[in-house]
């Protein structure tokens, strides 16, 4: 199992340039999440799937979107990538049965806006 | 609003020594808490839960202890080793709706 993998690693983005981020996970997990970090600051959860066919927004939603394309993937969308938006972003997937909720991550992938 | 907080920042030990992490909530209807260890440049990895029924849960090397009177989550290390340098976060869960609520974390350095 490969787990949660995301794609790309690294990008560099000029402002109003626009680009999805990837994310699979092959533990048949019905939740998927995206997450922002920002340097020497916790995960602040931007959109969420808690099944295929549904989203919601987050704490920091605004300039993102998402697609719950299925049940193994979920893709985030930067529209016109702003600097504010330059970040390490985490994809993390569950299952949320009743014994756990753990979040499995995936690697990241390191943004940059000029 | 409800959130999840660290009492400390940065936590510096001896190799050896026995490290405590401490974490605050503040929504008392949270019925589940996660600790995750952060290596640089990597995701998050799950440490050790704990469910709101419990008050201490243990596993390899680490101690989880849940304080619900006082709100208060704590993440104990034995014999500390260098490999445990990381960030630490907690997490809960309770009715946020599906959600995770993360901390901001605190860095653990360990000496040699």
């Amino acid at each position: 199992n490969a787990g949660v993998t995301q794609t790309p690693k690294f990008q560099v983005l000029k402002t109003g340039q626009s680009m999805t981020l990837q994310c699979a996970q092959d533990m048949n997990h019905n939740s998927m999440y995206w997450y922002r970090q920002d340097p020497g600051m916790g995960l602040r959860l931007i959109y969420y799937s808690a099944s295929e066919g549904t989203t919601d927004k987050g704490e920091v939603p605004n300039g993102y979107n998402v697609s719950r394309l299925n049940k193994r993937e979920f893709s985030l969308r930067l529209e016109s990538a702003a600097p504010s938006q330059t970040s390490v972003y985490f994809c993390a997937s569950s299952d949320n049965y009743a014994l756990s909720y753990e979040q499995y991550f995936g690697p990241g992938t390191r943004l940059t806006v000029t | 609003g409800e959130n999840v907080g660290l009492h400390l920042p940065t936590l510096s030990v001896q190799e050896g020594d026995n490290s405590i992490i401490n974490c605050a909530y503040s929504n008392s209807a949270s019925d589940y808490f996660i600790w995750y260890k952060q290596e640089s440049g990597k995701g998050p990895q799950f440490i050790i839960d704990i469910r709101s029924n419990m008050d201490k849960r243990q596993g390899q090397r680490v101690t989880v202890l849940l304080n619900k009177t006082v709100k208060h989550l704590s993440l104990q290390i034995a014999a500390t080793q260098p490999g445990d340098s990381a960030v630490y976060f907690c997490a809960e869960w309770g009715n946020q709706g599906g959600k995770l609520i993360f901390g901001q974390g605190t860095e653990l350095s360990v000496k040699p």
